[in-house]
């Protein structure tokens, strides 16, 4: 199926613990973008990157970082993981300037840090 | 970015129609207005968008007064599935980097049997 699909899905670690989520989106789309969602629901973008260009939200801590083997995936690596890193996080993606007609998102991976 | 301000919560019933309205006083005129729904566990998934007057699709209509300073999306006769919350957005149309979507608190529709 075409989607954009998340690993893992579940994800429990200890603070101070380093930990990736992977994304991989099999739509063709240029862009992809990293959301986190927190306990309130609200989401807040965290990155955008395309092969042209990364735009980091300026109020994400550099502990996290996307990396980007190829176009079809944009990783996100979180170092010495917080309480506060809590949350859902969704990987998205679009077709760059193309109408937006929509960004697709995956299922989410809830990250839970004890 | 405009923001843009929703309800909190709503309820409905099954059978009747829902009306959301999200209140974006500060749209600029290149700007449309996109309405995400978001279930338990999933992603947001996009539902409509328009720039003016009304649009319609197999999913809900779109409402937007000349003025542009609100939008009401209308859901036809909603079911326990359409239970979910529902973000307005406001923004360029065009997809590219630097035009990433913010999302607000959204708005929790719970629909009552």
């Amino acid at each position: 199926d075409t989607a954009v699909s998340q690993t893992p899905k579940y994800l429990v670690t200890q603070m101070g613990n380093d930990k990736s989520i992977k994304c991989e989106q099999n739509l063709g789309h240029d862009t992809m973008y990293w959301y986190k969602q927190d306990s309130k629901k609200f989401l807040k973008i965290m990155f955008s990157y395309n092969n042209k260009e990364l735009i980091i939200n300026e109020t994400v801590p550099n502990r996290f970082s996307p990396k980007s083997p190829d176009k079809a995936h944009l990783n996100l690596h979180i170092n010495s993981l917080e309480l506060g890193d809590s949350a859902v996080y969704f990987c998205a993606s679009s077709q760059e300037g193309a109408s937006g007609y929509g960004y697709t998102f995956g299922s989410g991976t809830r990250l839970t840090v004890v | 970015l405009a923001k843009t301000t929703q309800p909190i919560s709503m309820d409905s019933y099954e059978g009747q129609e829902v009306n959301i309205t999200c209140s974006h006083n500060n749209i600029a005129t290149n700007d449309y207005i996109t309405w995400y729904q978001q279930f338990p566990s999933q992603g947001p998934r996009f539902i409509i968008q328009g720039y003016k007057t009304k649009v319609t699709n197999e999913v809900a209509s779109l409402f937007i007064p000349a003025d542009r300073k609100s939008s009401t999306l209308s859901l036809p006769r909603v079911s326990l599935s359409d239970t979910a919350v529902y973000y307005c957005l406001v923004g360029k149309r065009l997809n590219n980097a630097g035009n990433m979507l913010t999302f607000g608190g959204g708005t929790r529709l719970m629909v009552k049997p």
